[in-house]
């Protein structure tokens, strides 16, 4: 399964809710995480299983979606969330997408 | 706590062979499984290929043929080795753990760069 992740690069506001595209080129049954990378540093684990949010993580980062399209939103965007997100896919092999790099306008 | 931490040379020359090591503590290798992660600079991830935590393992079908993970239990280690290198597989080797019955990544070491060159 292919993943492609829009925009590549977002700018957006301290306070903006900001949205994350991640498609499938199939079904992923929902079997879908997401990823936040900040420069240096390894991938953190946001969201598994399309909406569950991982022990520790703000409650401000939701995930849903269902078949092939999936949404990571932010409902308001904080300094600290500059980095770069990827999507992950576990349903038919293991596949990440080619990210979304989001920045402080 | 758990951690993962990956060990191995940050320079190898093309053709020749990549040996990394990931040392793991606060879990067991009996119980959840590892898998390698690596990233070319400024690209998005690429997943290898896993050690279940029965000792089998499943390989990214790009890689599988230059690609062997095994395990030693007793050091709580997990080993990645790869053959035939190219300037293309320069970037950052990640380990990371999966969770109990599933497969997505919980946690991940501060992986290790490599860069492929004479």
């Amino acid at each position: 399964i292919q993943l492609t992740q829009s925009p590549s690069l977002l700018s957006a506001s301290v306070g903006d809710r900001v949205t994350l595209s991640c498609k499938g080129s199939q079904n992923i049954n929902n079997y879908l995480a997401w990823y936040q990378q900040k420069l240096g540093e390894a991938p953190k684990l946001l969201i598994y299983n399309t909406n569950s949010l991982q022990t520790g993580i703000p409650s401000r980062f939701s995930g849903s979606g269902s078949g092939t399209d999936y949404t990571l939103t932010i409902s308001s965007l904080q300094p600290e969330d500059v980095a770069t997100y990827f999507c992950y896919q576990y349903n038919n092999g293991w596949t990440f997408g080619g990210g979304t790099k989001l920045e402080l306008k | 706590q758990v951690q993962l931490k990956e060990s191995g040379p940050g320079l190898v020359q093309p053709s020749e062979t990549l040996s990394l090591t990931c040392t793991v503590s606060g879990f067991s290798l009996t119980s959840y499984s590892v898998s390698w992660v690596r990233q070319p600079s400024g690209k998005g991830p690429e997943w290898m290929g896993r050690m279940w935590y029965d000792g089998d393992t499943a390989y990214n079908s790009a890689l599988k043929s230059r690609l062997s993970i095994s395990r030693d239990t007793s050091k709580n280690q997990v080993f990645l080795k790869m053959n035939s290198l190219q300037t293309d597989d320069t970037g950052t080797y990640y380990c990371s753990r999966d969770p109990l019955y599933s497969a997505y990544f919980d946690y991940w070491g501060q992986g290790v760069m490599v860069t492929v060159s004479s």
